[in-house]
């Protein structure tokens, strides 16, 4: 299995600023991810982080206010930018395991809870 | 594109009594599906999961959920809870050819003394 870390584990931030979250998996995985848990709800994808390419994002969100960067493939960085009180959300990375028994399993970091005043 | 319904967002239930959180999904293609559980102030963790053979599968503790194809449905199950069991489960599906994974609304579990 996969053991992801975040940096940071949380944080409060004022409007306006940037914050970048890290992501850190301990064995190489095929396929990366960052979700956004607003407050009492479900997962949702912002995007697929791609290797040396532009991530992939989901309807809703854009480059511009979720860049995300892969450089290698244990690695990855979300910065959500221009915050408003509405980007107030736990930020989780997830890697998607390799064949073998955690074939097709997504594993998911502890998360980075964001609060902006 | 596929969908998942969670029928109960909260299940309160009485330490050592059972409890069943419903999972309904909608898929076009075969799907695998997954379980995970949230505690309170922590990350998800894959409490278990469906891809093929055996539609009855089970965790290391104590739950179970199963595959029912005819009915779409991945409910999962267990026969005595614990003060422990107190969390946030959703469930997610994947499309066997695809690798993104979509969750349903969550069903917070309330385990009272």
């Amino acid at each position: 299995s996969a053991v992801i870390s975040q940096k940071p584990s949380r944080d409060i931030c004022q409007r306006g600023t940037s914050l970048t979250i890290q992501c850190q998996v301990d064995s190489q995985v095929t396929m990366m991810f960052w979700y956004r848990q607003q407050p009492g709800q479900s997962l949702t994808l912002i995007a697929t982080a791609n290797q040396g390419s532009e991530a992939t994002y989901e309807s809703g969100f854009v480059i511009d206010k979720f860049p995300i960067s892969r450089p290698n493939l244990t690695f990855s960085t979300l910065t959500v930018s221009n915050m408003s009180p509405e980007d107030s959300s736990i930020y989780l990375c997830s890697a998607l395991g390799l064949a073998g028994p955690h074939y097709n399993e997504q594993f998911f970091g502890p998360g980075t809870r964001l609060t902006v005043l | 594109a596929q969908s998942v319904t969670q029928l109960d967002s909260q299940v309160p239930v009485f330490e050592e009594a059972p409890v069943e959180l419903r999972c309904n999904y909608s898929s076009s293609v075969s799907v695998y599906l997954f379980w995970y559980v949230q505690y309170p102030n922590q990350g998800l963790q894959l409490l278990l999961k469906y891809l093929s053979g055996s539609t009855l599968v089970e965790s290391i503790n104590g739950f179970e959920a199963e595959f029912n194809k005819s009915q779409t449905s991945f409910h999962l199950r267990k026969p005595s809870v614990h003060i422990s069991d107190t969390a946030e489960y959703f469930c997610a599906v994947i499309a066997a050819a695809g690798n993104k994974l979509t969750f349903g609304g969550g069903t917070r579990v309330l385990v009272k003394p």
